[in-house]
This record gives structure tokens, C-alpha cells and sequence, in this order.
């Protein structure tokens, strides 16, 4: 069983529509999470992190962290062209991050 | 503040030639990452620094990789000889707390092995 697992996608939604991106990550002692942004050829870019339970919003971004289920998710709003990308969940253990293979995202416009 | 800057950014060599990447890690870092990226793949880790020791090199294909960051700022990987399947793109990224903290990347040196 990998650590961090993610649909791979294709994912695709029209222009303003909610993208919605999930993760599961086996480690129960996993302490911090993070959402990375990557677009073709490049590296990944942080976009967001989240420590406790709940949701944590910037911007049209909205992390959703639920340690007992063992989910994390990631919610764009109003997506735009500019979105699509591929985004990777990353799961902090406190002794190593590990990161799930991607989901690639297409907003259409 | 400048970001985490890795050299060179291509590199294309024949297989059994050996290859060096370079990392500057952002300033005050003391946790540095070295990353394979294959197509498709999320980054997995090739071997982790806290100032200029190795404490997590167990992903690191010892028979030909290897890796130093003296003085604990710059670090370099190398791989002697290379071998088709090491053709990736090799990220490397700074933390400044490791516990609890975020990564940052660099750019990413693609190579490409011949």
C-alpha cells in the first residue's frame, strides 16, 4: 500500500465550476499535509498546508483535513484555465514527506 | 528572497557517463532534499540533509549515487556511471523546519540518458 494515494484524473470542469481533488495517506501519525500545484515541465509549487482537523480556506483554495477518515482534499472554486495543472497531496510524517503520484486537472474553458 | 536554485537544467549524456547536479538551497535552510521525479510520478526521495549531514539516505542507489553538501549550503548529486532508467527530472527542495514544515523546489534538472 503506497503512503499517499490520488486519483490520477484526467479530472476535467468547465470555466467557475468547484474542482474537487482528494487524497488518503495510510500513516496515522502523519502530522502535516500539503497540497503542491505542478504545471507541465515544471517543479511543484506550494499552494496550500494544513495541521489540524477541519478546513482551512485562501482564496478560491479550501484544504479539508479529516484525521480519522485519513483524508485530506483540496477544493478550487470559480477554476479557471489557469488551473490546470497536475496537483500532488503531500503527507509529512515528521520523519519524511511522502508525496502521491498526482491528479491532473483541466479546466475547460 | 531568492528561491532554491539548481544547475544545470538539462543534461543529456550517454549511458556509462557520469553526472553532477548542483543545488543553492534558500538562504537559512537547513534542511535540504534531493528528489527523482519520473513522468507520472510524484517526487520520492533520493536522500535528505539537516545542515551537512546525511540522516535519510535509504532511498539513495549507493552503487552509483552519491551526494555531499559541505559547509551545509550547496549540495551536489552525482551518478557514475549513469543508466538509461536514471533518465528524470532530479529535484532538489530546502525546509526550514523539517518537523512540521514546507517544501520548496527548485526548478529540477532533466536528465536525459543516451
Amino acid at each position: 500500500q503506497k503512503e499517499v494515494e490520488q486519483n490520477s484524473g484526467p479530472l476535467s470542469v468547465p470555466e467557475g465550476a468547484i474542482a474537487s481533488l482528494n487524497c488518503t495517506y495510510s500513516d496515522r501519525v502523519s502530522q502535516s499535509f500539503f497540497w503542491y500545484r505542478q504545471y507541465s515541465g515544471k517543479s511543484p509549487e506550494l499552494i496550500m498546508s494544513i495541521y489540524s482537523n477541519g478546513d482551512k480556506e485562501d482564496g478560491r483554495f479550501t484544504a479539508q483535513l479529516n484525521k480519522a477518515s485519513q483524508y485530506v482534499s483540496l477544493l478550487i472554486r470559480d477554476s479557471q484555465p489557469s488551473d490546470s495543472a497536475t496537483y500532488l497531496c503531500a503527507v509529512n510524517t515528521g520523519n519524511q514527506f511522502y508525496f502521491g503520484t498526482g491528479t491532473s486537472l483541466t479546466v475547460i474553458p | 528572497e531568492a528561491g532554491v536554485v539548481q544547475s544545470p537544467r538539462y543534461k543529456i549524456i550517454e549511458k556509462k557517463q557520469p553526472v553532477a547536479f548542483w543545488c543553492n538551497p534558500i538562504s537559512g535552510h537547513n534542511t535540504l532534499y534531493w528528489y527523482l521525479q519520473n513522468l507520472g510520478q510524484g517526487p520520492e526521495l533520493l536522500i535528505r540533509y539537516e545542515n551537512e549531514e546525511a540522516v535519510d539516505d535509504s532511498q539513495l542507489p549507493k552503487d552509483r549515487f552519491s551526494a555531499e553538501r559541505l559547509k551545509g549550503v550547496d549540495s551536489t548529486l552525482k551518478i557514475q556511471p549513469a543508466e538509461l532508467g536514471d533518465s528524470a527530472v532530479y529535484l532538489c527542495a530546502s525546509s526550514s523546519f523539517p518537523e512540521n514544515g514546507e517544501l520548496f523546489f527548485g526548478e529540477g534538472s532533466r536528465l536525459t540518458v543516451l
